[in-house]
């Protein structure tokens, strides 16, 4: 069945570090990619998406391809901010229906 | 910013009482889900919805049920309360069509069954 890995967390970084937090996939097709990010006390919200193979997504900074020979979707930043402490979720949409399939989480921690 | 709302925020409540969350999006979405999850762990889908009268259970079983009378509108209750509900409840909704799959979530209901 369709799946998703990420890497472990958490991840601890110092401020402007390069950030890269992995995700890859098992999925049948040309499934639909996406980021969330869920910062302490909310819900998730929608970082970056790509839809077709070679696609980047971007958004504030982060930015994310789309790699249908490796099954992956990393995410990365080049210079992180203590802001950007928080969990990140690596999703894709099920061929078969409306659902998302979600990857575990990674916990990203900051420090100044 | 998406329209999606969840009320209460935080809920203390004790065991074998009968509560509802309560979710409401603004989109006019017709699909709509209830994840649980505990606060930055794995999300665990629960219910779904597709539209209005229709609702089906999620891979996570729950002893919680939900309804869709309203496209807007999608409650989720549970008859008692117990201390194994605690958790973090998550509603999302997504338009489903033309391509458009992301999900929109509200800020969530963090319930504490004592």
């Amino acid at each position: 069945g369709d799946s998703v890995t990420q890497m472990e967390g958490p991840v601890t970084l110092s401020e402007e570090a390069f950030l890269t937090i992995n995700c890859t996939y098992t999925a049948t097709g040309y499934p639909s990619l996406f980021w969330y990010v869920q910062y302490p006390g909310e819900g998730l919200q929608l970082l970056l998406k790509a839809t077709k193979a070679d696609d980047k997504g971007s958004n504030k900074g982060f930015e994310a391809t789309y790699r249908k020979e490796t099954t992956s979707f990393h995410l990365e930043k080049g210079s992180v901010q203590v802001s950007d402490s928080a969990v990140y979720f690596c999703a894709l949409k099920k061929d078969s229906n409306y659902q998302l399939i979600w990857g575990a989480g990674t916990k990203l921690i900051i420090k100044p | 910013e998406a329209d999606i709302y969840q009320t209460p925020r935080y809920l203390v409540i004790g065991t074998g009482k009968k509560i509802t969350l309560e979710c409401s999006q603004t989109m006019g979405h017709d699909k709509m889900y209830w994840y649980q999850q505990d606060p930055g762990m794995e999300l665990h889908l629960i219910h779904y919805s597709y539209g209005v009268n229709s609702t089906e259970k999620g891979d996570l079983s729950s002893e919680s049920t939900v309804s869709r009378i309203r496209t807007e509108h999608f409650p989720l209750t549970l008859e008692s309360a117990r201390p194994s509900h605690t958790s973090q409840y998550l509603c999302a909704s997504s338009e489903g069509n033309r391509g458009v799959y992301e999900q929109y979530f509200g800020p969530g209901t963090r319930l504490t069954v004592t």
